[in-house]
Parts: structure tokens; C-alpha cells; sequence
């Protein structure tokens, strides 16, 4: 079954700490995994895919095949990137499955 | 073009009575998706549109609910006879490939 888990429901740190959100995937083909974010009172926008190899806004997120993972990483947190964070899947038929979220908080 | 529209915003219907919800998606966009998503849950899929056609249905998708996009344009999604569970954000997203998902800002259904 093709499925995202996010095993955090709520990560808390302090400003300039480094923060790690955790994405595993179970996907019988090759995955293709995105990161969406949702500040508050704001609509979900894509951060970031793992093709580009991008980083945004100091994210980056590299996929693990053998672990089926896409963790999402920043060395350094900032108060503004408090916000809800989900894993997402591309399916076969070009839909996304998303993960349960993670909400960051981000204390001063 | 201020990208993907949703109406309305809230709606509080009584238990069994149907609702209609608009979405209009980015004007190139071709494909057109429904989410919903309840608290403290990711976004679920409930189906998607390519141009007019409508090619894939969640099985979360009772026959109470129904999309169309006619002419490929702005897509509405109907609930016939709502009950206490179909409370939740109805989210509408477009795009012109697989990748470039753009949300709305949802439309929140509270069935009372």
C-alpha cells in the first residue's frame, strides 16, 4: 500500500537550534516526494521536491531509498518557520498522499 | 490571475441537507484535485480532473458526493444529504503538470 508517515505529531526547539522532520514512505515504484508547509492562517505551498535537490529557505530534504525516508532538515531554526509541515507522495496516477503533518514550533 | 479560488469559505448546513461547493483553478491549469482534510490529518484524496474529464474517484467518495468541471473551467463538488462526519476543509488544487500542485485556501463545511 502506498502510504507517507509522519511519526511526529509536534516538534518543539529554540531558535537556532537544527531541527529534523521525519518522513518515511512505503511506495512499490520509484517515489517522487515533495515537502508542503503551511503557515497559520495561510494556504499549503509547496517548499520543496527531492528532484530539484533544491534548498528553500535553509530546508533541505534528501531521499533515503533504502530507508524510504525524506527527512526534512534545517541546521539552524528560525521563529518564522513555525509551522505545519507535511510529506506528500506522488502516486502513480499523479496524485499526492500526504502524510499527517508535523506542526514546528519555534521558540525565541 | 491570484491563483486557486474557493467558495465560500465557511458553511454551517443542518444534518441532511445537500451543499455546493466552487472551485476555480488557475486559468492554464488542466488539472483540477478535491481534498479533504480533517483535524489533525493530512489532506485526503477525493478526486481529480483532467481538463473536463474526471479520472479518478477516491473510495472515500460515497455516492453522496459528486464533482463536475464542466468545460474544463471551474469544477463544483456536491454533498447530498450531509451528516456530522463530512464536517471538515474541502481543499481545491490545480495544476498544468503532475508537480506544480497549487492549493485554495479551502472551504470549511461544519454539518450541525
Amino acid at each position: 500500500a502506498q502510504r507517507v508517515t509522519q511519526p511526529e505529531k509536534l516538534l518543539s526547539v529554540f531558535k537556532g537550534a537544527p531541527v529534523e522532520l521525519k518522513c518515511n514512505y512505503s511506495y512499490s515504484g520509484s517515489p517522487e516526494l515533495f515537502w508542503y508547509v503551511q503557515y497559520s492562517r495561510q494556504r499549503l505551498q509547496l517548499l520543496l521536491r527531492h528532484i530539484s535537490r533544491e534548498s528553500i529557505k535553509g530546508f533541505t530534504a534528501d531521499l533515503n531509498k533504502g530507508e524510504t525516508s525524506f527527512h526534512l532538515k534545517k541546521p539552524f531554526a528560525q521563529e518564522e518557520d513555525s509551522a505545519m509541515y507535511y510529506c506528500a507522495l506522488r502516486d502513480n496516477t499523479d496524485k499526492l498522499i500526504f502524510g499527517t503533518g508535523t506542526r514546528l514550533q519555534v521558540f525565541p | 490571475d491570484t491563483g486557486v479560488s474557493q467558495n465560500p469559505r465557511h458553511k454551517i448546513t443542518k444534518r441532511g441537507q445537500n451543499v455546493t461547493f466552487r472551485c476555480d483553478p488557475i486559468s492554464e491549469h488542466n488539472r483540477l484535485y478535491w481534498y479533504r482534510q480533517t483535524l489533525g490529518q493530512g489532506p485526503e484524496f477525493l478526486t481529480y480532473f483532467q481538463n473536463e474529464a474526471q479520472l479518478e474517484k477516491s473510495r472515500l467518495l460515497s455516492d453522496r458526493f459528486s464533482a463536475e468541471r464542466p468545460k474544463g473551467s471551474f469544477s463544483t463538488l456536491e454533498i447530498q444529504r450531509t451528516e456530522q462526519g463530512d464536517s471538515a476543509m474541502y481543499l481545491c488544487a490545480s495544476s498544468l503538470t503532475a508537480v506544480g500542485y497549487t492549493f485554495g485556501s479551502g472551504t470549511r463545511l461544519t454539518v450541525v
